[in-house]
């Protein structure tokens, strides 16, 4: 079935170093939605990427969608503590009458974040 | 406005039991959908209503069910629990906004527990 593939799995970063996520996909996404997940809370949204070669920035990450729509990223610019926690990806999967549905999201494997003071 | 909630918050349970968990979306979403979240499969989906239809299912067994009220509360059910069915259980509102912009709201989760 449709899935995304996110790496890297893990990384430990250096407070003040950058970091990156990237999910892949074997196939065209119609979106990708990005959400982090402190330790011990729950996904939060953080956006969500419609078109092609899309760029975002909310302070400092960015957020960026693939010219294909194939493969999406996360940067984190000078990391903080507060940086820390898994960050996912996900793609609605979901159909409904009309067309897409929201509420179906499949989830990358996410990305645990740890910075190190 | 008030978040998602979901009751209880943890929950121990032994194998063969069943558990109903509940799910009180943002007040105006329609769309209410539950996942579970476990270390070694991650985020998976369950299932997604709308006004009161399951609109989307995941694949989980039939133990696992649920329903949506008038009022877009949700619960989820499992009967005959297993080991592997401790996890976190994740219950997300949604409401389409202007355009094509969407986003989901989490609710903290129930923690499940099976001995």
């Amino acid at each position: 079935g449709q899935q995304v593939m996110q790496i890297p799995q893990y990384q430990h970063v250096q407070e003040g170093e950058d970091f990156t996520t990237y999910c892949n996909s074997s196939t065209t996404l119609s979106n990708i939605q990005w959400y982090k997940q402190r330790p011990g809370g729950h996904p939060v949204f953080l956006i969500q990427l419609v078109k092609s070669g899309e760029v975002k920035k909310q302070k400092r990450l960015t957020f960026q969608f693939g010219e294909a729509k194939k493969n999406s990223s996360l940067h984190i610019t000078a990391t903080q503590t507060t940086d820390v926690g898994t960050y996912f990806c996900a793609q609605t999967t979901g159909r409904g009458a009309g067309g897409t549905s929201y509420g179906k999201l499949t989830f990358g494997q996410g990305t645990i974040l740890t910075v190190h003071p | 406005k008030a978040g998602v909630t979901q009751t209880p918050r943890y929950l121990i349970k032994t194998r063969g039991q069943q558990v109903t968990l509940s799910c009180s979306p943002i007040s105006g979403h329609r769309s209410v959908s539950w996942y579970q979240q476990t270390p070694g499969q991650g985020l998976q989906f369950l299932f997604e209503y709308f006004s009161e239809t399951q609109r989307n299912k995941g694949n989980f067994p039939g133990r696992f069910s649920g329903r949506q009220f008038s009022n877009s509360r949700s619960e989820m059910n499992v009967s005959t629990l297993e080991l592997g069915d401790s996890a976190l259980y994740l219950c997300a509102s949604s409401q389409r906004l202007a355009g094509s912009s969407y986003e989901q709201y989490f609710g903290p989760g129930t923690r499940l527990t099976v001995t």
